[in-house]
């Protein structure tokens, strides 16, 4: 079954941590998508990669960082500069130019 | 700039009455729209999409959307709304030249009472 998985679906960060949020695809799409979700807002463009080792950022980089060095992972890490985490952060991927993004069921962050 | 407006909080309808979810966008340029729905704690799922053609789009489990260019709107509708309905809905601006990336409204959390 194809789709996108993100792991873990919970987590939480002590003061000061980095904290790695995994996104694994099965469905060969080479464009992969981290968003962050805050009550209210909407969702908010983090990362994102269109091919392999290349990845720009979104609107809200900062704190944040991705690596790509597979077509299938798109991982984020959420770094100690990042002082607000505490989010529903969800990745997502698409096949071409027109087609729609598909969803992963995210991981909720929060601050111990 | 590009943006996406949904200008209801929250919709509320009885079940087996007409649905309609607002979203305004701006863009310069040609628009790639698109419509999401959530439910709690999970991600988004794909309702349907307007990329060039009839202004009347069709989608999943019973949606449709109406492309109108002079207004800059792109409502959803359902003809009758069931309870399983409720959830949250996310218009969305899809813009090639930035990758692809979506600009979202704020969302629309539809209630659908029995």
């Amino acid at each position: 079954d194809g789709g996108i998985t993100q792991s873990p679906k919970y987590l939480f960060r002590k003061e000061g941590q980095n904290v790695t949020l995994s996104c694994e695809q099965n469905l060969n799409h080479d464009a992969m998508y981290w968003y962050r979700q805050d009550p209210g807002q909407g969702l908010r463009l983090i990362y994102y990669s269109q091919i392999v080792n290349d990845f720009q950022k979104g609107d809200i980089a900062e704190g944040y960082s991705v690596s790509r060095e597979k077509k299938e992972s798109f991982p984020l890490t959420v770094t100690s500069a990042q002082k607000n985490p505490t989010a529903f952060y969800l990745c997502a991927s698409r096949m071409d130019r027109v087609a729609p993004q598909h969803f992963g069921d995210g991981t909720r962050l929060s601050i111990l | 700039a590009q943006s996406v407006a949904q200008p209801e909080d929250q919709v509320n309808v009885a079940e087996g009455n007409p649905l309609t979810v607002k979203c305004t966008y701006s863009v310069s340029g040609n628009p790639y729209l698109f419509w999401y729905v959530q439910y709690p704690n999970r991600g988004l799922q794909f309702l349907l999409k307007y990329i060039t053609g009839d202004n009347l789009v069709k989608g999943s489990y019973g949606f449709e959307a109406e492309f109108n260019k002079s207004q800059t709107s792109f409502h959803l509708k359902k003809p009758s709304a069931l309870v399983s309905d409720s959830a949250l809905y996310f218009c969305a601006l899809g813009l090639m030249e930035y990758g692809n990336k979506l600009v979202f409204g704020a969302g629309t959390i539809l209630r659908v009472k029995s």
